[in-house]
């Protein structure tokens, strides 16, 4: 069975620290993995990886992908508290599918 | 670009009511997802359309829960009869077929159940 595991569920930090949120999956047929932001409303996409190795970034934001240890990565440095919300990792596989982890809540206190 | 709309935003039954929630994706996207979030968990997706055919609907609970897409473009998800269980938010969402691009949600339906 496909699945996706999100670490730690769930963590506090202080303004200006730097976190990093985990993801390691197993599946058959990976096709890429996703990254998604949720406050109060739906999950806002942040990246889609598909390399190995290759780091993308958005501001203080930043994802890298390992396909052969199956797992990912979610940086954010210098956190202020709009980054406050649940991280939300999903691995596409064959026929568009999508599996979901439970995601990670980061609390960011001022 | 619009974005994938749903509708109603809130929605309040009793058990064993009927309720029914709609979605239209984005234009020109071929897949069409529902999902169910209980509070604190992630998305399960419940069923996959590709245009109007099912590609995946192993998790949807098929007693009670049925979900059609008869045009291939926006789709309804019904419970009859709802149990207290099913109180969560439904999220549709959309991506074009086979694309190395994200899928998009809609703002979802909350649904409480008393």
């Amino acid at each position: 069975e496909d699945k996706v595991v999100q670490s730690p569920l769930s963590l506090v930090v202080h303004e200006g620290d730097t976190v990093t949120l985990n993801c390691s999956y197993e599946v058959t047929n990976f096709r890429s993995l996703l990254w998604y932001k949720q406050e109060k409303k739906a999950p806002t996409f942040l990246f889609m990886l598909t390399s190995s190795g290759i780091e993308k970034k958005s501001g203080r934001l930043s994802s890298i992908l390992d396909k052969k240890e199956l797992f990912s990565i979610l940086n954010i440095t210098a956190t202020q508290t709009g980054d406050s919300a649940v991280y939300l990792c999903a691995v596409k596989v064959e026929d568009d599918k999508i599996i979901f982890g439970k995601g990670t809540r980061l609390h960011i206190l001022p | 670009e619009a974005g994938v709309a749903q509708s109603p935003r809130y929605k309040i039954i009793e058990k064993r009511q009927s309720v029914a929630f709609w979605c239209n994706p984005i234009s020109g996207h071929a897949t069409l997802y529902w999902y169910q979030q209980i509070l604190g968990q992630g998305p399960k997706l419940l069923i996959q359309f590709q245009n109007n055919g099912v590609v995946d609907d192993s998790q949807l609970p098929k007693d009670r829960f049925s979900a059609e897409r008869l045009k291939g473009v926006d789709s309804t998800l019904k419970i009859q009869p709802a149990k207290l269980e099913d109180s969560a938010v439904y999220l549709c969402a959309s991506s074009p077929h086979s694309s190395n691009q994200p899928q998009h949600f809609g703002d979802g339906t909350r649904l409480s159940i008393l």
